[in-house]
């Protein structure tokens, strides 16, 4: 069963760089064809995605926040990655990573439990 | 982008009833419409998938139907523990998500 658990610092500072890795566990992130996915959710607001990243390194992001975002694949850790810079307390939320299971049509399963990361000085 | 529309944004329910969630796309989106439950502090659980098809290991009483810019998630028969708030979500890039529909307890 993949378990997919997100990690990175809970506080940062406007104008810096928010970096998150999501670790997969219970397989390899390079086996099958997924896309590997991250979303996030302000407080008490709706989901929103950020962009996704296929086994072989393809990549797609929200054209709302493609300027400042990147997403990585380490096969060799079983991880993937998230930076988004310039950031502003508006990217405060829970920032989670979740497994596109087909790559034809997407949808999230599973997900990791999320990540609150506040932007603040 | 598709814009994602649900209602009603709530919806007051007991245990037993039978509930109806709508959600409208702005476009045509054929069958590319997943369902959501989400509770406080935990992460969205998938339950529908390709506007009908039922997620391994969710009760049959949940169901969904659809395709074109209309879609519907129904409840057959109200659990305590299906109160939650509600996503649906298209997945033409970029994805986008509906509002949410918070179910609570009458």
């Amino acid at each position: 069963q993949v378990r997919l658990q997100e990690s990175g610092p809970g506080l940062v500072k406007p104008s810096q760089t928010l970096s998150l890795t999501c670790t997969v566990s219970g397989g390899s992130i390079s086996s099958g064809s997924y896309y590997w996915s991250w979303i996030r959710q302000p407080a008490g607001k709706g989901l929103e995605w950020i962009g996704r990243i296929y086994t072989r390194g393809s990549t797609n992001y929200n054209p709302s926040l493609k300027s400042r975002v990147t997403i990585s694949v380490d096969t060799s850790k079983n991880q993937f990655s998230l930076k988004l810079s310039s950031v502003t307390a508006a990217d405060t939320a829970v920032y989670y990573c979740a497994r596109v299971p087909d790559v034809f049509s997407d949808w999230f399963d599973p997900w990791g439990q999320g990540t609150l990361v506040t932007v603040s000085s | 982008d598709i814009q994602m529309t649900q209602s009603p944004s709530s919806l007051s329910a007991s245990v037993g009833d039978r509930v109806t969630i709508t959600c409208r796309a702005s476009q045509t989106i054929s069958s590319y419409l997943n369902w959501y439950q989400q509770k406080p502090g935990k992460a969205p659980k998938l339950l529908i998938y390709a506007a009908s098809n039922l997620q391994s290991g969710v009760p049959s009483r949940f169901s969904g139907s659809g395709s074109g810019t209309d879609f519907t998630l129904t409840i057959s028969s109200l659990q305590p523990e299906d109160f939650a708030t509600y996503y649906c979500q298209q997945s033409y890039i970029p994805v986008t998500f509906g509002q949410g529909t918070k179910l609570e307890i009458k």
